[in-house]
């Protein structure tokens, strides 16, 4: 069974802070993987993508992954309450043709 | 860029009624769309991987006969419910994998999802 992993949450953090999501994996075949955006209602909304060790810097974001840990982070500086969202990780397999995806972490920032 | 549509938005409709949704890539050509169905506060569900000009792969446990997949172009695909009942109210959401965006091959970009209710 190929399983991600995400604290469901809520994480609150103060407007201005940085708000650390994380993710494990199982499948060491993972190549890709995804953060994506889930306002409540809606669905989701591609925020970063990594595939070499590493961080990847794309604005107040941040995507951090680990493969030897098998572990993927996102970090938000500057959170905004807009921020405030069902952050889902996701991990691509054998050639990128499916995604599997976390249980999503909720993120609240609060004024 | 990357942007995919879905329609209808919204749809009630009466138990044993079929109910259309398509899914489209405006600006870019998708061989590959996905179809996902969300319950409230749970996460993304794959039903099923629809390729162009093939049949639909099936996630195990989602009837085939039910939920009718079929991906006629590189920028259309469509989700059938057959004889819809309650329990198949849910949020369908579809994606289409950008073959040669940016974002790189793997990357999956979602419709806004359909909610669909069966009363």
């Amino acid at each position: 069974q190929k399983e991600v992993e995400q604290n469901s949450g809520p994480l609150s953090v103060p407007e201005g802070a940085i708000a650390s999501l994380n993710c494990t994996y199982s499948d060491r075949g993972s190549q890709s993987f995804f953060w994506y955006r889930q306002y409540s209602g809606k669905s989701p909304e591609l925020i970063m993508s990594i595939y070499s060790n590493g961080d990847k810097e794309d604005g107040r974001f941040t995507a951090q992954l680990n493969k030897a840990s098998q572990y993927v982070s996102l970090l938000i500086r500057d959170s905004q309450p807009s921020d405030s969202a069902t952050y889902l990780c996701a991990a691509a397999t054998g050639g990128g043709n499916k995604l599997t995806f976390g249980t999503g972490t909720q993120l609240k920032v609060e004024l | 860029g990357a942007v995919v549509s879905q329609h209808p938005s919204r749809v009630i409709c009466k138990s044993g009624t079929s109910v259309k949704i398509e899914c489209r890539s405006l600006d870019f050509q998708a061989t590959t769309m996905f179809w996902y169905r969300q319950f409230p506060k749970k996460s993304l569900m794959l039903m099923a991987t629809s390729n162009e000009g093939s049949k639909a792969t099936y996630e195990q446990g989602v009837e085939k006969d039910k939920f009718l997949i079929n991906h006629a172009s590189l920028t259309l695909s469509t989700l059938t419910v057959t004889s819809a009942h309650p329990e198949d109210s849910s949020f369908y959401i579809c994606s289409a994998r950008d073959r040669v965006g940016t974002g790189g091959t793997d990357t999956q970009y979602f419709g806004p999802g359909t909610r669909l209710t069966v009363l």
